[in-house]
């Protein structure tokens, strides 16, 4: 399965702090996808990477890919009470992708 | 734009009965996706579609459900029987492709119970 497994299932910071989430994958892909999403509501799309890329920044967001190892993680800096959510992964390839079962993350203010 | 609209928010129905899940994907996007997401199950994807044609079906978890895309504005997802362990959120999603590989634009989901 291309399944993306985050790890971990849960965390809980104090605001300010960074948080980071770590996604592992079992077969090769061409891409990789964050999404957040927020209770009630619909995915949000956050940052994708590809295969051939190691780094990416969105503006407190931070992602990184080692296809060496199938492992990506998302780290959030200066973490706000307002990115209390979960967060998946998302791998495969072209528009076929599977998404992890979720980090929930909570920011204490 | 509005963003994938999805209708109805919220939906509870009784054992037996038919339901039709309805979504509106961004205009000119080009996939069309179905989600479900359970506790249990995580977020599974039951079917897409490329310009109004169904790539892969293979998420569909029984004869009972069946999606169509009668045009490139309009979708339904359509439960016939329900049954209790339909319940669930269920999500419709859109994507542009230009390059290859885009992101994709959920909708708010449709709650589903089924008692």
């Amino acid at each position: 399965s291309q399944q993306g497994e985050e790890d971990p299932q849960a965390l809980s910071i104090q605001e300010g702090e960074n948080a980071t989430m770590n996604c592992s994958y079992k077969t090769s892909i061409n891409n990789l996808q964050w999404y957040r999403q927020n209770s009630g509501r619909g995915l949000v799309h956050l940052i994708l990477i590809r295969s051939n890329e190691r780094e990416k920044h969105s503006g407190r967001l931070r992602v990184t890919l080692d296809t060496s190892k199938k492992s990506s993680s998302l780290l959030i800096t200066a973490s706000r009470a307002a990115d209390t959510a979960s967060y998946f992964c998302a791998t495969g390839y072209g528009q076929n992708f599977v998404f992890g079962p979720g980090t929930r993350l909570s920011v204490l203010p | 734009d509005a963003g994938v609209i999805q209708s109805p928010r919220h939906e509870v129905t009784e054992m037996g009965q038919e339901v039709t899940l309805r979504c509106k994907p961004i205009s000119g996007h080009d996939y069309l996706f179905w989600y479900r997401q359970t506790m249990m199950r995580g977020l599974e994807l039951l079917i897409y579609f490329n310009n109004n044609v169904p790539i892969d079906d293979s998420g569909m978890p029984e004869d009972r459900f069946s999606a169509k895309m009668p045009n490139a504005s309009f979708s339904t997802l359509k439960i016939q029987p329900s049954e209790p362990r339909d319940s669930a959120v269920y999500f419709c999603a859109s994507s542009l492709t230009r390059t290859g590989v885009t992101e994709q634009y959920f909708g708010p989901g449709t709650r589903l119970t089924v008692t």
